[in-house]
């Protein structure tokens, strides 16, 4: 079956720092490959989207990678800062639209 | 912010009981979903819908159902509650010219079955 793994662990950086979070993925196949964040008690927001045929996408401060061969996207968040403290999440893309989502992992920055 | 509302925002309610959870949104988008999610867990689609009169099972079996009447609305219901049932409830919804495949999330219903 179709499987997402991100870091389940939380990740403790300090203010300023680059932020590095990974989705590795097994069994599939997908055409793209989205970032969202979430806070606590709140939906998920949408951040990137990033193709198959792309290597990098990059928004401000935001940078996405994907590696169809590795089945891996790499999530930086360069000069981080407390207000990046949160959950992100990848998830896939499926051919109907719908999502498959990784358990996140939880960042937070420290001033 | 989403235009898209969900109530109640928490709700604790005893088991057997029936319950109806609200989602609607105002961006006329066709496209509809419910997922589950529990805490540090990834989001579960359970529902999902294409349009008026269109609602599909997602890939987490649910005991609940759902309808699409209008657009706009898209409503969750459990005919009785259990403790298992305990868990935070998203809606989403998405539009089909986006190419970023973009879902907006409601803010959730948090729900305690006792």
């Amino acid at each position: 079956s179709q499987k997402i793994e991100q870091n389940s662990e939380a990740l403790n950086i300090q203010e300023g720092k680059t932020a590095t979070l990974t989705c590795n993925y097994t069994n599939y196949s997908p055409a793209y490959l989205q970032w969202y964040r979430q806070d606590p008690g709140r939906g998920p927001v949408f951040l990137l989207l990033i193709r198959e045929n792309e290597k990098e996408k990059r928004k401000e401060r935001l940078k996405v990678t994907f590696d169809t061969t590795l089945k891996q996207s790499l999530f930086h968040i360069t000069a981080s800062q407390p207000a990046d403290s949160a959950t992100y999440l990848c998830a896939l893309v499926g051919n109907t639209g719908k999502l498959i989502f990784g358990q996140g992992t939880t960042l937070q920055v420290k001033p | 912010e989403a235009d898209i509302y969900q109530t109640p925002r928490y709700l604790v309610i005893g088991t057997g009981k029936k319950i109806t959870l609200e989602c609607s949104q105002t961006m006329g988008h066709d496209k509809m979903y419910w997922y589950q999610q529990d805490p540090g867990m990834e989001l579960h689609l359970i529902h999902y819908s294409y349009g008026v009169n269109s609602t599909e099972k997602g890939d987490l079996s649910s005991e609940s159902t759902v309808s699409r009447i209008r657009t706009e609305h898209f409503p969750l219901t459990l005919e009785s509650a259990r403790p298992s049932h305990t868990s935070q409830y998203l809606c989403a919804s998405s539009d089909d010219s986006q190419v970023s495949y973009e879902q907006y999330f409601g803010p959730g219903t948090r729900l305690t079955v006792t």
